[in-house]
């Protein structure tokens, strides 16, 4: 069955660390998302991709890198680990054609200390 | 910029009861919109998807229903249980294929 994972499940890490975070999806979707979630915020994006070789940023980028080098892997950077930085992550992909239904993996908890 | 709105934030109900959760959203040229449901310490689980041109979606004891140019959805769900209790999460897509605005969602308790 198609799916979409995310590796570490959990992640503690120390302030000014470079920290990346995987996410795989086997439904060759074009299109892949990193949400954070946060008491008080629910879900905000952080980037975006539509396609390989195309990143885009979303309303809370500042401190995040992405890179899309083929259609399954969108690996989420934290250049420089710091503690406002502390959530839950998800990503997400859509592509079936016509609903675009998005799909979550499991989500990635980092703890900055 | 879109901004999307549940109430209530919070609701406990007895097993059995039939329910309703509100979505509202502020801009409604939306494409379609998603009801997820997501237990805790977990991702989210997609229910249900409805398409602008759409007025309702059913899934089993779920019925979603869409009203755009008001800006509303609500959820139904049919004879409660135990197992519905979760956090229920309501999302807008403005265009195909793009990215998501979430409402913060309502935490539904079923007491047995």
């Amino acid at each position: 069955d198609a799916e979409i994972t995310q590796s570490p499940r959990h992640k503690i890490t120390e302030t000014g660390r470079q920290v990346t975070l995987a996410c795989h999806q086997t439904w060759n979707h074009n299109n892949m998302f990193w949400y954070r979630q946060d008491l008080g915020h629910g879900l905000r994006l952080i980037h975006y991709s539509y396609g390989v070789q195309d990143t885009n940023k979303g309303e809370v980028s500042d401190g995040y890198s992405v890179s899309r080098s083929n259609t399954e892997d969108l690996p989420l950077t934290l250049e420089s680990a710091a503690s406002s930085q502390t959530s839950v992550y998800f990503c997400a992909s859509s592509g079936g054609r016509p609903q675009n239904e998005q799909y979550f993996g499991p989500g990635t908890r980092l703890t900055v200390t | 910029k879109q901004e999307v709105t549940q109430i209530p934030a919070a609701l406990s109900v007895p097993e059995g009861e039939n329910l309703v959760l509100n979505c509202s959203f502020t801009d409604s040229a939306i494409y379609n919109l998603q009801w997820f449901r997501q237990d805790p310490g977990k991702g989210l689980t997609s229910l249900l998807l409805i398409q602008s041109s759409q007025r309702e979606q059913t899934s089993g004891r779920l019925n979603a229903s869409l009203d755009k140019s008001s800006g509303r959805s609500t959820l139904y769900i049919a004879a409660s249980q135990p197992g519905d209790s979760a956090t229920y999460l309501c999302a807008v897509g403005k265009t195909s294929g793009s990215r998501l605005t979430f409402g913060e969602g309502t935490q539904l308790t079923v007491n047995p």
